[in-house]
């Protein structure tokens, strides 16, 4: 089946420092989402790409789809301690329909204060 | 808005027992999906419906799982007998022409 590599695993950084995690896929992808997840909740969607080579931005989030569109890229300036939870990567399953997504592994990000 | 709303939050039951997890999408989505998430496997989807029709169940683990989408504000999970291995969070999740997904808050199943 498809296949979401999402690195690293886990990250454990100081309040204000930057963080970066990048996905990568086994097949092109035409839509690349980002989302976490709070402990105990369910994920939230965070940031979408829809176009190779696009950057986009929320607040201290920056995300990019890759230009070979197999892979992205999510970058958080200055942590704090709410950046803490877990954040996937997603895509169209098969490259095809947005509706039916997959789900990387999760980046388990924790903040230092 | 009130956003999809799982229940129950969690669930402890024996082996063997039926277990069923409700869900209501957000009013207007068109495409409801059940996904579980364990530390090992990360967030499976089971199945998604399209207009309350299932359309892709092939992630449904076996037998023992179905799903139901009755109407439009409306899904259940069902797992009949569960097993321990069945313990994880279920997630429900709805969207709107493709749109990223809104997900629930889960519901934690234990199976003892």
């Amino acid at each position: 089946g498809q296949q979401l590599n999402q690195s690293p695993q886990s990250m454990f950084i100081q309040e204000g420092e930057d963080v970066s995690m990048n996905c990568t896929s086994s097949s092109i992808f035409n839509t690349w989402l980002w989302y976490k997840q709070d402990p105990g909740e369910g994920p939230v969607l965070l940031i979408a790409l829809y176009k190779a080579g696009e950057l986009t931005s929320n607040g201290r989030l920056t995300a990019q789809f890759g230009i070979t569109r197999k892979d992205s890229f999510l970058n958080i300036s200055a942590s704090i301690p709410s950046d803490v939870g877990i954040y996937f990567c997603a895509g169209p399953y098969s490259g095809g329909s947005n509706y039916k997504l997959t789900f990387g592994k999760g980046t388990l990000l924790t903040v230092n204060p | 808005d009130a956003g999809v709303i799982q229940s129950p939050r969690h669930e402890v039951t024996e082996m063997g027992q039926e277990v069923t997890l409700r869900c209501k999408p957000i009013s207007g989505h068109n495409s409801l999906f059940w996904y579980r998430q364990t530390m090992m496997r990360g967030l499976e989807l089971l199945i998604y419906f399209n207009n309350n029709v299932p359309i892709d169940d092939s992630g449904m683990p076996e037998d023992r799982f179905s799903a139901k989408m009755p109407n439009a504000s409306f899904s259940t999970l069902k797992i009949q007998p569960s097993e321990p291995r069945d313990s994880a969070v279920y997630f429900c999740a709805s969207t709107r022409l493709g749109q990223g997904y809104t997900f629930g808050s889960g519901t934690r199943l234990t199976v003892v």
